[in-house]
């Protein structure tokens, strides 16, 4: 089986910086998934990492852990349009993801 | 390019009734993924597909049939709804590269409700 914990919710304040955690036990590792979903909207795409280490894409960043089974999506200057769930999902082969149940992160003004 | 669309984006259902949602993809994607999705559970697999003539079953199959005759076509069927079966399904694909995993494209979602 597989288990990938986060968050329930986090909340931050316009301009800010977030850190959404994410831990996960699999049989079998093929890369780590971040997707964004708006409320009432379909999953979208943020990141993929398969080796150790940060990759980071404008004010999104995201960090891998194979040894210790441990990502981190990193949100800097955060807008209003950033309020949306984060979905955590880790691939155990070429073509199933494994989805945590999301973090809803808030942004206040 | 549309994507992925599906169809209905909203249905109701009574307890018993049967249905078939329908999901296109025009990226000539290999793989295909039904999900439901249910507060505080995340995305959850219920069927998917590895190429067209194909089917297989993922986390939640019971009480859901899938077929999948053309590339560009995957059907969820619900032969006698119950109201367990509430949920936002959505549709996902993804091309198949081998090796390292793929990014998988979602369709807008059908909010199904079962009474």
């Amino acid at each position: 089986g597989q288990n990938i914990d986060q968050p329930t919710e986090m909340t931050a304040t316009e301009g800010a910086i977030v850190q959404i955690n994410c831990t996960y036990q699999t049989s079998g590792f093929n890369g780590l998934f971040w997707y964004q979903q708006h409320a009432g909207e379909a999953p979208t795409f943020l990141s993929y990492n398969v080796l150790d280490g940060l990759e980071e894409k404008g004010r999104f960043s995201s960090f891998l852990s194979r040894s210790k089974g441990y990502s981190y999506l990193l949100l800097k200057e955060l807008q209003m349009k950033d309020s949306a769930s984060y979905l955590c999902a880790v691939s155990q082969s070429d073509y199933k993801l494994s989805f945590g149940a999301g973090t809803t992160v808030t942004v206040r003004a | 390019n549309a994507g992925v669309t599906q169809t209905p984006k909203f249905r109701v259902l009574k307890t018993g009734q049967s249905m078939t949602l329908l999901c296109a993809q025009d990226m000539n994607h290999e793989y295909m993924y039904w999900y439901r999705q249910d507060p505080g559970m995340g995305l959850r697999l219920i069927h998917y597909s590895v190429g067209e003539g194909t089917t297989a079953k993922g986390e939640v199959p019971d009480g859901y049939n899938v077929s999948r005759l053309k590339k560009q076509n995957f059907l969820l069927g619900l032969e006698s709804a119950a109201p367990s079966q509430t949920s936002v399904y959505f549709c996902a694909s993804s091309y198949a590269s081998g090796g390292f995993a793929d990014t998988q494209y979602f369709g807008p979602g059908t909010r199904l409700t079962v009474l």
